[in-house]
């Protein structure tokens, strides 16, 4: 199985500053034959489902602010949360979708300073 | 609008079962493939089982296979879990989620929409 592995656990960051969140994979999800990376990243607020940000580790999903952005290639990739809104607050998730089984990693809480 | 509401959830004793439903609406259900990933109190995600559009993949996670059981009946728009066996560890929120692309025969998905979720406790 690829095992993700996501740091920190938790940060806090003030409002309008920005929030680094990393996610480091077991083993390469760089498919060569479309060049695209099998990670997607997910926010979860408090009592609500989880909702898609990023897929191909850099796409952002319609409707998501321009102040999420994603980064990285084969096993290590990023989550940037620029200018932190007060609503940003939850719990991020990545997930590769290169091989059975999808795996997701353990989360990274992000609270306000 | 898209929408995916779950049933079949509460509290069951070790060893018990339970089927799971998720009724979607608002987009062609058939074409799509479906998973349910559950969350333990507390915890993180762990994607559980997903079956693609006219069922010609499903795939489980290892530790679940033989004990859980995804299915679909496009006809009514509607996605199931059977749970057998059930154990304390199987306590958890199920979440019915849709794959962002429909047809998607190649890759594994991402998820776009997502129920509400369906509590399941396993105990005595």
């Amino acid at each position: 199985d690829i095992v993700m592995i996501q740091s920190p656990d938790s940060l806090a960051v003030s409002l309008g500053e920005r929030a680094t969140i990393n996610c480091k994979s077991s083993q390469n999800i760089l498919y060569s034959s479309n060049n695209q990376n099998y990670l997607a990243w997910y926010q979860q607020k408090p009592g609500q489902p989880p909702n898609l940000l990023i897929y191909w580790a850099s796409t952002r999903e319609s409707g998501v602010p321009d102040r999420f952005s994603g980064s990285g290639s084969g096993t290590d990739f990023t989550l940037t949360i620029s200018n932190l809104q007060a609503e940003d607050v939850a719990v991020y998730y990545c997930q590769q979708y290169f091989m059975t089984p999808v795996t997701f990693g353990g989360g990274t809480k992000v609270e306000i300073k | 609008e898209v929408q995916l509401v779950e049933s079949g959830g509460g509290l069951v004793k070790p060893g018990g079962s339970l089927r799971l439903s998720c009724a979607a609406s608002g987009f062609t259900f058939s074409t799509y493939t479906m998973t349910w990933v559950r969350q333990a109190p507390g915890k993180g995600l762990e994607w559980v089982s997903s079956i693609t559009s006219t069922s010609n993949h499903i795939y489980y996670a290892d530790s679940l296979r033989g004990r859980f059981t995804i299915s679909r009946d496009d006809a009514k728009n509607s996605l199931y879990l059977q749970m057998n066996s059930l154990r304390a560890e199987d306590t958890a929120m199920y979440y019915c989620a849709r794959d962002r692309i429909p047809y998607n025969w190649n890759d594994l998905p991402t998820f776009d929409f997502w129920g509400q979720g369906t509590a399941v406790t396993v105990s005595s």
